[in-house]
């Protein structure tokens, strides 16, 4: 079954731990995408990847990292996680030969920061 | 930059009723569009991609229209089922020479039985 898998689902941990969410699709997409989602805020891109070794910017990337070391596979990683970071991330991935195409969506990992 | 806004914000309708949802678009240089559908506290669904050479995409009682020119797309809902009631997300694909997505708010719609 083609899909995005993300895991954990649910996190919650201390602030300043250090923690990797990970994601990974099985449809051979070269565009995969971080977002986060905030009541009233609506989803926001964190970080994108066009293919393996290159990553860009959305539009909150403060305070992430991410990585594309294989096609399959775009970890999103905090490496000192604040409250202000509690929020509901998804992961995306879509087919981009000539443009972008349709994006499909991972289940979401819920993070709380305490 | 891409500014999505969708209009009304939220929309409370009783059962059977067709409805309009809006979603327009500030920079007309788009390549597709896609709605989602996202139950509370769950993941996005996608209901339908309009291409830009496309200005109809029908999927069994929704139908997406995109008018690029003018920067709107529509989703109509026919007659509208309790099973409905979510939030629905619009996002017009990248413009050239930039690889962001951005997405509307979304419009919260509640089918009242």
């Amino acid at each position: 079954e083609a899909q995005v898998t993300q895991n954990p689902r649910y996190l919650i941990t201390v602030t300043g731990k250090k923690l990797t969410v990970t994601c990974s699709q099985n449809m051979n997409h070269e565009y995969m995408s971080w977002y986060r989602q905030d009541p009233g805020l609506g989803l926001r891109q964190i970080y994108y990847s066009m293919n393996v070794e290159v990553t860009d910017k959305g539009d909150v990337p403060e305070g992430y990292k991410v990585s594309r070391k294989e096609k399959r596979n775009f970890p999103l990683i905090l490496e000192s996680p604040s409250p202000n970071q509690t929020s509901l991330y998804f992961c995306a991935s879509s087919p981009q030969t000539t443009g972008p195409y349709e994006q499909y969506f991972g289940p979401g990992t819920r993070l709380t920061v305490t | 930059k891409q500014e999505v806004t969708q209009i009304p914000a939220a929309l409370s309708v009783p059962e059977g009723e067709n409805l309009v949802l809006n979603c327009s678009f500030t920079d007309s240089a788009i390549y597709n569009l896609q709605w989602f559908r996202q139950d509370p506290g769950k993941g996005l669904t996608s209901l339908l991609l309009i291409q830009s050479s496309q200005r109809e995409q029908t999927s069994g009682r929704l139908n997406a229209s995109l008018d690029k020119s003018s920067g709107r797309s529509t989703l109509y809902i026919a007659a509208s089922q309790p099973g409905d009631s979510a939030t629905y997300l619009c996002a017009p694909s990248p413009t050239s020479g930039t690889y962001k997505y951005i997405f509307g708010t979304g419009t919260r719609l509640k089918v009242l039985a």
